[in-house]
């Protein structure tokens, strides 16, 4: 059974950084895109990050690039997001999700971690 | 490019609906479109992929398909737990960007 289990989210200050973590099992990590989606509160879908299997390669969306950095450890099949100069509109669930079918494709998807940026 | 939705849509019980998904700019046919579905409280699950494809699990009330201007979900013979917001999604080939459309949210009465 695939699970995805995100933590790390927290109340964090605007301009202040933050570590979030997606525990993977179930599947092959290592042979698989893995992807950050955010959604704010009340609001819809947001694709933030992803990430190729052998982590050498990395996309952003535009609203993130240069502020955030998406890594994994294969070792521990654990995908993080290292959230820097935060900003109030970065207020959101993060869910981490895996794409078994091709990168394009989310498939599977964790319960998320609420990061609220607030002062 | 973006993606559009209808921001809601409603019917009863056993009847047939069909969700919108229209492409920007460029055509709907150049990258395949997912849909995903999240019922309040839970995250989104897949309900269809390359298009028309249906995961296992997934009820075959549930399809897919796209014209020339835009891809669709169908979902017949509705029932109450398919209440929930649908999301389309598809992606920029060129910098291997993903994009959600805004979602609809389906109520079934």
């Amino acid at each position: 059974e695939v699970q995805l289990l995100e933590s790390g989210g927290a109340l964090v200050q605007p301009g202040g950084s933050l570590r979030v973590s997606c525990a993977a099992s179930g599947f092959s990590f290592t042979n698989h895109v893995m992807n950050w989606v955010r959604q704010a509160p009340g609001k819809g879908l947001e694709w933030v990050s992803a990430i190729s299997g052998s982590a050498s390669a990395t996309y952003y969306a535009d609203s993130v690039k240069g502020r955030f950095t998406i890594s994994r450890e294969n070792s521990k099949s654990t995908l993080f997001l290292q959230m820097d100069s935060l900003r109030a509109e970065d207020t959101a669930v993060y869910y981490c999700a895996n794409s078994l079918t091709g990168w394009h494709v989310l498939t599977y998807w964790g319960r998320g971690t609420l990061v609220t940026v607030s002062s | 490019f973006m993606l559009t939705q209808p921001h809601s849509v409603s019917e009863s019980p056993g009847k047939t609906v069909t969700i919108s998904c229209t492409r920007s700019s460029g055509s709907i046919a150049s990258n395949s479109v997912q849909w995903y579905q999240q019922r309040p409280g839970s995250s989104p699950t897949i309900v269809i992929y390359e298009d028309n494809q249906r995961p296992s699990g997934v009820p075959d009330r549930f399809s897919g398909s796209f014209d020339s201007s835009s891809a669709s979900l169908t979902i017949s013979g509705l029932r109450t737990e398919d209440e929930a917001d649908y999301y389309c999604q598809s992606y920029d080939a060129s910098n291997r960007n993903v994009v959600f459309g805004g979602g609809t949210k389906l109520t079934v009465l």
